[in-house]
């Protein structure tokens, strides 16, 4: 099945810095997705990108398919940034979510 | 408009028991999934359902089975249960089946069995 891989597994910033999550998979699909789970627990959906690039206030996402990777942007990171970040694509018949990024923003 | 409702937050079950976990889709949505998250595995695949059809099942025993209504609303059941079915289960909706659209996670039901 299709493989996910997220770097890095952990992440400590001051509050303030900007940072890059990736998110390498095996085979060229169209349907990923980044979430992030904040310490409660909450998925939240933070983008549906297939391809090209999508920006959301200080978090933007970019996916190349066709080169099997994609880069999730936080830029002016804030205390309610930490948590985990997860890209997940729908592989031959099921959902594939990476292990994470662990994101420690500290003030 | 509301969100997905998974009901209830919490359970405690013993061995052998079974359980049934309730999730309530977004309006319109008919595409509902379910995920177990446990430290050790991560975030694992259980089926989808859409139109009340089981679209793709995740690699988990016969013990694990769902249905979804003609409400779109959806049961997820663990029948006897073992000590690593321990987990947090999540379910989502979508507009689309097969993650063709953004998927929308209800608060998660976390199962203790002892």
């Amino acid at each position: 099945g299709i493989q996910v891989e997220q770097s890095p597994p952990d992440l400590i910033l001051q509050e303030g810095a900007n940072s890059t999550l990736r998110c390498n998979f095996s085979d060229s699909v169209n349907n990923l997705q980044w979430f992030h789970q904040n310490p409660w627990g909450q998925l939240i959906n933070l983008f549906y990108i297939p391809s090209g690039t999508k920006q959301n206030g200080r978090l933007s996402a970019t996916t190349v398919a066709t080169e099997r990777y994609s880069l999730l942007y936080i830029s002016s990171s804030q205390t309610t940034d930490s948590g985990v970040y997860f890209c997940a694509l729908k592989g031959n018949n099921d959902m594939r979510f990476g292990a994470g990024t662990r994101l420690t923003v500290k003030p | 408009k509301a969100g997905v409702t998974q009901t209830p937050r919490y359970l405690i079950k013993t061995r052998g028991q079974q359980v049934t976990l309730s999730c309530s889709p977004i309006s319109g949505h008919r595409s509902v999934s379910w995920y177990q998250q446990t430290p050790g595995q991560g975030l694992q695949f259980l089926f989808e359902y859409f139109s009340e059809t089981q679209r793709n099942k995740g690699n988990f025993p016969g013990r694990f089975s769902g249905r979804q209504f003609s409400n779109s609303r959806s049961e997820m059941n663990v029948s006897t249960l073992e000590l690593g079915d321990s987990a947090l289960y999540l379910c989502a909706s979508s507009a689309a089946h097969g993650g063709y659209s953004p998927l929308h996670f209800g608060n998660g039901t976390r199962l203790t069995v002892t």
